[in-house]
C-alpha cells in the first residue's frame, strides 16, 4: 500500500539546522508531487511547500524561501525538508503529503500523508 | 499573501446538520482555489475529505459534502455522528502558492 513514512523526532539548538525525511512506498516516488505542511503546537496547519520529484524543482510560501529548502534522492525514494537556523518559533510537528491527479474529476488531491516528525526547537 | 477565514468553532447536535465555510480576503472564492477539506483529530495527521470543491475520497463519509456557497467554499455535515467531532481545516490555491484556513473546531 502506498505509504509515506517520515524521519523520528528532533530536537535541535537554536542556530543548528535540522533536516526531516520522507520516505515513500507503494508507489513510483517520481510519479508524484510532495507537499510539506507544519503545525505548531495548538495552532492550525501551515501550508510550506511542494516538490517535484522527478525534477526537484520546488515551490515554497515566501515566509520559507530563506531558510527551508527541499530535496530528493529518487534512489531511495525520499523527500528531504532543511531548515537553517530555526527560531522557537518553528517548534512544530512537519507533514509531507502525496499529490495524487484523480482522472475521474480532473483535480488533484493529498491522498496520502506521512505520520508526521515533531521538530523541538530549544537550547 | 491572502487570508483564509473559517468559524473558529461551531456545534452540532448529533444527527443535527452544519455547515463550515472557507472565505478568502482577496475576493469570491471559485473552483479556481481547487478548495481542500481536511479533518484532523488529535495526535493524527490531517486526512483530506474533499478536493476540488466537491470530489470526494473513497474514506469519505456520504454524510460531507463540498460546494460553493456565497463566494466561499463550504464543507456541509448532514447527520453529524459523535466521531465527526475534530478540527477542520480548508485549503485554498492562490496561482501555485497554497493557504490554510485557520481552522473549525467542531464539537458533536
Amino acid at each position: 500500500q502506498v505509504q509515506l513514512l517520515q524521519s523520528g523526532a528532533e530536537v535541535v539548538k537554536p542556530g543548528a539546522s535540522v533536516t526531516v525525511s520522507c520516505k515513500a512506498s507503494g508507489y513510483t516516488f517520481s510519479d508524484n508531487y510532495l507537499h510539506w505542511v507544519r503545525q505548531a503546537p495548538g495552532q492550525g496547519l501551515e501550508w510550506m511547500g511542494w516538490i517535484n520529484p522527478k525534477s526537484g524543482a520546488t515551490n515554497s510560501a515566501q515566509k520559507f524561501q530563506d531558510w527551508v529548502s527541499m530535496t530528493r534522492d529518487t534512489s531511495i525514494s525520499t523527500a528531504y525538508l532543511e531548515l537553517d537556523k530555526p527560531t522557537s518559533d518553528d517548534t512544530a510537528v512537519y507533514f509531507c503529503a502525496r499529490i495524487q491527479y484523480d482522472v475521474l474529476s480532473g483535480h488533484y488531491t493529498m491522498d496520502v500523508w506521512g505520520q508526521g516528525t515533531p521538530v523541538t526547537v530549544s537550547s | 499573501q491572502a487570508v483564509v477565514t473559517q468559524e473558529p468553532s461551531l456545534t452540532v447536535s448529533p444527527g443535527g446538520t452544519v455547515t463550515l465555510t472557507c472565505g478568502s480576503s482577496t475576493g469570491p472564492v471559485t473552483n479556481s482555489h481547487s478548495p481542500y477539506w481536511f479533518q484532523q483529530k488529535p495526535g493524527l495527521a490531517p486526512r483530506t475529505l474533499i478536493y476540488g470543491t466537491i470530489n470526494k475520497h473513497s474514506w469519505t463519509p456520504a454524510r460531507f459534502s463540498g460546494s460553493l456557497l456565497g463566494g466561499k467554499a463550504a464543507l456541509t455535515l448532514s447527520g453529524a455522528q459523535p466521531e465527526d467531532e475534530a478540527d477542520y481545516y480548508c485549503l485554498l490555491s492562490f496561482t501555485g502558492d497554497w493557504v490554510f484556513g485557520g481552522g473549525t473546531k467542531l464539537t458533536v
